[in-house]
């Protein structure tokens, strides 16, 4: 079953400190992974999107990290700031026939960043 | 520029009754969805378009129903609303899902409630 899983549920951090989310996947076939980040009440907005060949790609001061064959992903955040208090959630693209790709979530890591 | 705008905001419904969300892109996007976020639980998609005129299903289309009729809106309906469906439902949009890098934009969404 394709799966995305995402650890930890939730973390709360101090301003200033840095941390790093963790997504598995179990999707096949695999097309790209994409970091959304959702603000309370609000839609998720992409951060990053890497294809199988990707091992890191960086937003500011997001860097997502990539290893296709472990099937596993990160989202490391540095120098926190307040504003990254949100939901963090974790996207699988799976390629299916037609053409089209369907998008797996994860539930998401509420991050929450204190000053 | 307004990107994905999800109409209303905030809903609450009895048992039985119908409404229709309203979701509208101003991208000339071909591609379009409709999500719904539980708690704990990723989101998942209920119908999408490939283009207008166009509907499928997703994942959980049971109780809803979909319309297309000009490219920039796609109408998500419940025609007779049950408690179970109470959840907040997203609204995305995309030029395609063939490319790699191609993003999907999401509207603010909608908070159903069903009593």
């Amino acid at each position: 079953k394709n799966q995305v899983e995402q650890s930890p549920q939730s973390l709360i951090i101090l301003e200033g400190k840095n941390c790093t989310l963790q997504c598995n996947y179990t999707v096949s076939p695999f097309s790209n992974l994409r970091w959304y980040k959702q603000d309370t009440g609000r839609g998720p907005v992409s951060l990053t999107i890497m294809t199988f060949s990707e091992n890191t790609k960086s937003n500011g001061r997001y860097t997502a990290t990539l290893d296709a064959d472990t099937k596993q992903s990160s989202l490391h955040i540095t120098a926190s700031q307040l504003s990254d208090s949100a939901s963090y959630i974790c996207v699988v693209s799976s390629s299916f026939s037609g053409g089209y790709n369907k998008l797996i979530f994860g539930a998401g890591t509420r991050l929450a960043v204190h000053p | 520029n307004a990107g994905v705008t999800q109409t209303p905001k905030f809903r609450v419904l009895k048992t039985g009754q119908s409404m229709t969300l309203l979701c509208a892109q101003d991208m000339n996007h071909e591609y379009m969805y409709w999500y719904r976020q539980d708690p704990g639980m990723g989101l998942r998609l209920i119908h999408y378009s490939v283009g207008e005129g166009t509907t499928a299903k997703g994942e959980v289309p049971d109780g809803y129903n979909v319309s297309r009729l000009k490219k920039q809106n796609f109408l998500l309906g419940l025609e007779s609303a049950a408690p179970s469906q109470t959840s907040v439902y997203f609204c995305a949009s995309s030029y395609s899902f063939a490319d790699r890098s191609t993003e999907a934009f999401f509207g603010q969404g909608t908070r159903l409630t069903v009593v």
